[in-house]
């Protein structure tokens, strides 16, 4: 049972937009604008892809952004391309006793 | 750009201690502008932070693996360490070391490891 609750696929054709989602609670995604969102090809290291809910490190495309309302933070591609196909995953801080919790991971298949 | 690889046995027996070790490259962890952490995914499940350290020796672990968990560091080496004492199958999992900046708010993991996969089994 992961801290923060993703789906578990989500899909969309080519240049279509699709958006994931990451509900958790007060304590964590609502209580702190501390969210970050890592893309996984499997058998690859995890890429930091959104930090501070909304901001993007440099060289990731403007395509991808987040956001949060309440304790549910979500992740939007828009343009959705071959290469976006991946599994994506949220993290949150938690208060000082855990750096950081983490959503189940969400599949993102593109049609 | 930094690079992280993880390191140690894929097997474990049952109540041993689950060893791994992560080489820096590109980077240095003697850097005061990193912490650097350990993360695991059991199969089928999410991702689980496990701890942190910075170059002095300071860490923060999980609360819920502290009893168990120890983080070391080597600068000599550019490289830090996960051990976990008493595994059980519970404990199989792909294991990620990454890197955190060291900012002034909380800070996200901004580059991993490929990870390496450690099943306990007798």
């Amino acid at each position: 049972q992961s801290a923060l609750t993703q789906p578990r696929s989500v899909s969309g054709s080519p240049g279509q937009s699709v958006t994931i989602s990451c509900t958790g609670t007060s304590s964590d995604v609502g209580g702190y604008n501390f969210v970050s969102w890592y893309q996984h090809h499997p058998g690859k290291a995890p890429k930091f892809m959104i930090y501070d809910v909304s901001k993007r490190p440099s060289g990731v495309p403007d395509r991808f952004s987040g956001s949060k309302s309440g304790n549910t933070a979500s992740l939007t591609i828009s343009g959705l391309q071959a290469e976006d196909e991946a599994d994506y995953y949220c993290c949150s801080y938690a208060g000082s006793d855990t750096y950081a919790v983490f959503g189940g991971g969400t599949k993102l298949t593109v049609l | 750009q930094v690079q992280l690889q993880e390191s140690g046995p894929g097997l474990v027996k049952p109540s041993e201690t689950l060893s791994l070790t992560c080489t820096v490259s590109r980077g240095s962890v003697s850097s005061g502008s990193y912490y650097w952490s350990w993360i695991r995914q059991p199969p089928g499940r999410g991702l689980e932070w496990i701890g942190y350290i910075y170059y002095s020796g300071k860490t923060k672990y999980n609360p819920s693996l502290k009893s168990r968990v120890t983080i070391s560091v080597d600068t000599s080496k550019n490289q830090f360490s996960l051990k976990l004492s008493s595994v059980t199958a519970a404990d199989t999992a792909v294991y990620y070391c990454a890197r955190i900046p060291d900012g002034n708010n909380w800070s996200p993991f901004d580059y991993w490891g490929q990870g390496t996969l450690v099943t306990v089994s007798s």
